[in-house]
């Protein structure tokens, strides 16, 4: 059974940089697997922030990036603010219909 | 403006079923293929079925497949979820999502607001 994973939390600083990541539990993460990473809030539906590994969603702002590192899919945030504390999900491609969801990560700004 | 609106969930007892519908506007239904994605309450999300434009193709998630039926009918611009069985474990808000494949990408572009399925006695 595929697994994809994630940190459970994560904090920075106001102005700061964070890289969040996604892996699997078995293998590396490429592009073909489509990297896709959504911010939620509580109560409020995933608002998609980069698609395609890392390709911005339309109004995204520039300091999200999207990135393959080393053999993880990853999202950085580059001068952190206040409002991006949120829950940051990636979800990967698996071919044949399947997609697998990571267990998102609680990022924390403080 | 694309607008996904879920529908049908509610209190249901252990073993019985239900009918989620999400009605969508805004794009030409027909074409795209569509998924359901759940999240039980303090979890992240899980990626439950999808289902190609045409309705030919579905795809489920181990944990569903065999209770779970996506379906869709594009004359109403409507796609549904149809789940059997229910157990406590599937308690959760159930959201639709567009998919967009363009090339070699594809993913979800457009969520709705979900519907929450509890399932108590």
């Amino acid at each position: 059974q595929t697994v994809v994973t994630q940190e459970p939390s994560v904090s920075v600083s106001p102005g700061g940089t964070v890289t969040l990541t996604c892996g699997l539990s078995s293998g590396s993460v490429s592009t073909s697997h489509n990297p896709t990473w959504y911010q939620q809030t509580p109560g409020q539906a995933p608002r998609t922030l980069i698609y395609n590994t890392n390709t911005r969603s339309s109004g995204v702002p520039d300091r999200f990036s999207g990135s393959i590192l080393g053999n993880k899919a990853a999202l950085t945030i580059t001068g952190a603010q206040a409002d991006d504390e949120s829950d940051y999900h990636c979800v990967l491609y698996m071919g044949r219909g399947i997609w697998v969801f990571g267990g998102g990560t609680e990022l924390t700004v403080l | 403006e694309v607008q996904l609106v879920e529908s049908g969930g509610g209190l249901v007892q252990p073993g019985g079923s239900l009918r989620l519908s999400c009605a969508a506007s805004g794009f030409t239904f027909s074409n795209y293929a569509m998924t359901w994605v759940r999240q039980a309450p303090g979890k992240g999300l899980e990626w439950v079925s999808a289902l190609s434009d045409s309705g030919a193709n579905t795809y489920y998630a181990d944990s569903v497949r065999g209770r779970y039926t996506i379906s869709r009918d594009n004359s109403k611009h409507t796609l549904y979820l149809q789940i059997n069985g229910l157990r406590a474990e599937d308690t959760a808000v159930y959201y639709c999502a567009k998919i967009l494949h363009s090339g070699n990408y594809r993913y979800f572009d457009y969520w709705g607001r979900g519907t929450l399925v509890t399932v108590s006695s």
